[in-house]
């Protein structure tokens, strides 16, 4: 079964700088896709980034990227001139190239942003 | 805007009660949806999936029994808690891809809490 791990429940940031969310995952899988979701306070899940597992390019939006390391099963965030709206929690997914297509979900991560 | 409307967003009832939780997807079809359960500070667990016109699949653990869902319209899964126990207090969230592909994200209800006294 595939497993997903956030090792930083929590994580602050100062305004305007770079911070780095980890997430680790388990596969024997080789075609998948991975996400990063963001659960502000108001509890809605959006979407912040994704990424195919054949792609060796790191999808980028915005001020948000990520670094996808395939044979290390890593697939970092990185926010780039944090600003205090991106204080939430952070949850990694990954979801098989199947039909079920259903998400597992990383423990998260809360950001804290300060000012 | 919202693509998945969920409701009620909150809900208080006796033990004993049943407890139920609308998902529609707005602008689109959707076959499959998605409920997950998600504990104070935790992560999302996903309970089942729901399959327009079929039963709806459970995962390991999760009581079909307690928590019936019905997926009786390619626009709308219902969430039925039966019996409802403090135990079952959570706030649950549906979830829906607009594309029948793997690469479409899952877009996401605004969630219920449920509150079982």
């Amino acid at each position: 079964a595939q497993t997903v791990t956030q090792s930083q429940p929590e994580m602050s940031v100062q305004e305007a700088e770079t911070v780095t969310l980890s997430c680790t995952y388990d596969t024997s899988e080789s075609d998948y896709y991975l996400f990063w979701y963001k659960q502000p306070p108001s509890r809605q899940m959006i979407l912040v980034i994704r990424q195919e597992a054949y792609k060796q390019q790191n999808a980028t939006e915005n001020r948000f990227s990520v670094n996808f390391q395939k044979a290390a099963k890593s697939f970092s965030l990185k926010i780039s001139d944090s600003q205090l709206g991106d204080a939430a929690m952070y949850f990694c997914a990954y979801r098989n190239d199947g039909a079920t297509n259903k998400l597992i979900f990383g423990t998260g991560t809360l950001l804290a942003v300060q000012p | 805007g919202a693509v998945v409307s969920q409701h009620p967003s909150r809900v208080i009832c006796k033990s004993g009660t049943s407890v139920k939780i609308e998902c529609r997807s707005l602008d689109f079809q959707a076959t499959t949806m998605f409920w997950y359960r998600q504990f104070p500070k935790q992560s999302l667990m996903l309970m089942a999936t729901s399959n327009e016109g079929s039963k709806a699949t459970y995962e390991q653990g999760v009581e079909k029994d307690k928590f019936l869902i019905n997926h009786a319209s390619l626009t709308l899964s219902t969430l039925t808690v039966t019996s409802a126990h403090p135990e079952d207090s959570s706030f649950y969230i549906c979830s829906a891809s607009r594309e029948e592909t793997t690469y479409s994200p899952l877009h996401f209800g605004n969630g219920t809490r449920l509150t079982v006294t």
